[in-house]
Parts: C-alpha cells; structure tokens; sequence
C-alpha cells in the first residue's frame, strides 16, 4: 500500500518567493496533519483536519502560511512570502478513527530552504 | 496532553536488547502510549503501542506497568539500523475524533558494533 506521499522532496527557493507543499494522505484516512521540524524548535504541529475540516490550526506560525485541504485525498501548505527561517522539513501525516489505534502515519518531509 | 519523560540519550551494542523507558506519570485513563522513532533525514516511524496491557509486534516490545506510569519499548535484538531518536507520546485512542501526536525531545539510541 502507498504511504502518505509528499511533493517536493527538496526545494531551494529564494525569499519573498511563494512556496507550495504537496501532500497525498493514505487513501481511506479521515484526518491529516502537517508538523515543520528544524533543529531548534524539534517537530510542531502546524495545522490538523478531520474530514478536510480545519480542526486546530494554532500551530501555524503566522499569516504567511496557510493551509487547505480540498478533498480527502489531497492538502497543500503554502508560504507566501518565503523568508530564510521558513527553512526546515515539513512533515504531512494522516489516521484514520476507524482503524485499529488511531494511528498517525507519516510521509518522508518536503525539505525547504530558503535563501 | 500529558507530557512524557524519557532520557536524553541511550548506548546499546549491536544484538542486544535495547530497552528504552519513558515516564508518563500524569496519563489520563483513556490515553494510549505511542511509540515511534525518527531515522536520520526521514519521516517519524510508528513503532507500537498499548493501552494497559504489553504489547508485541514485529518490531518491539511494549511494557507498560500496572499503574500506568511508565513504561519500556524493547527492542528484542539491536542492529546497527535500529540507530534513531525514539518518542514515547501519550495520545487518545480509538476516540472517534481526530487527535494530535505532541512530540518531546526523545531518546537519542545509539548502536554499536
């Protein structure tokens, strides 16, 4: 079975440039989650859904980012503009309450620099 | 979400027992204890995880004591890939709702030959 897939893998952009992630969840998972990780701060939150409903998006840093989840089988992060601290790997994950252990599972990372 | 204690970081030799703790002493009645680990450069890996009873698949071994408190992920036999950084998270189950992992530091696992 495919896992949660993530696009791009890598992306070096340049600051003030718009960046798009990609993220395809589990087909038949209900929920899905995006977490940045960077040395400092270790792995965050940035926003969930549950049935592509926003569900605690208290995790996002600040205007610049914005999160949509237009169908259940497909969510993207934008940041708009990029800056230089925005550079860390991105996480997309997605469960599903009906199956055994609500378990969380994740995709590979979309790492992001920007300069 | 209750918080989680484990060390920072652990030594184990190649196909011995690696038994990594984690303390959880404020866990509420209905949350699980998650497991997973983080490989350099990929993605958080599920690993196990119980509610009250041990548990066992075919990557480890989850101990959890009668209190609930604490508990242990042991993997039976390390190998050189085993290497990673380990979180042990306590999370709502089977709840119906969707509910969020909250990662912590973890235990940094090194394994040697």
């Amino acid at each position: 079975d495919a896992g949660v897939i993530q696009s791009p893998r890598h992306e070096v952009t340049e600051m003030g440039q718009e960046v798009t992630l990609r993220c395809k969840p589990i087909s038949g998972h209900n929920s899905l989650f995006w977490y940045r990780q960077t040395m400092m701060r270790g792995l965050e939150l940035l926003i969930y859904f549950n049935n592509n409903v926003p569900i605690d998006d208290s995790g996002m840093p600040e205007d610049r980012f914005s999160a949509k989840m237009p169908n259940a089988s497909f969510s993207t992060l934008k940041i708009q503009p990029s800056e230089p601290r925005d550079s860390a790997v991105y996480f997309c994950a997605s469960s599903s309450q009906r199956s055994s252990g609500n378990t969380i599972y994740f995709g590979e990372g979309s790492w992001l620099t920007v300069v | 979400d209750a918080k989680t204690t484990q060390p920072t970081s652990m030594d184990c030799a190649e196909g011995r027992a690696a038994n990594l703790p984690c303390n959880h002493s404020t866990i509420s009645g209905n949350e699980y204890v998650y497991w997973y680990r983080q490989i350099h450069s990929q993605g958080p890996q599920y690993i196990i995880h119980g509610l009250k009873n041990n548990e066992t698949n075919e990557m480890a071994s989850l101990i959890i004591t009668e209190d609930r408190k604490s508990s242990t992920l042991i993997l039976p036999h390390a190998t050189l890939r085993d290497t990673a950084v380990y979180y042990c998270i306590v999370r709502p189950g089977n709840t119906g709702t969707a509910s969020k992992l909250t990662f912590g530091t973890g235990t940094r696992l090194q394994v040697t030959l």
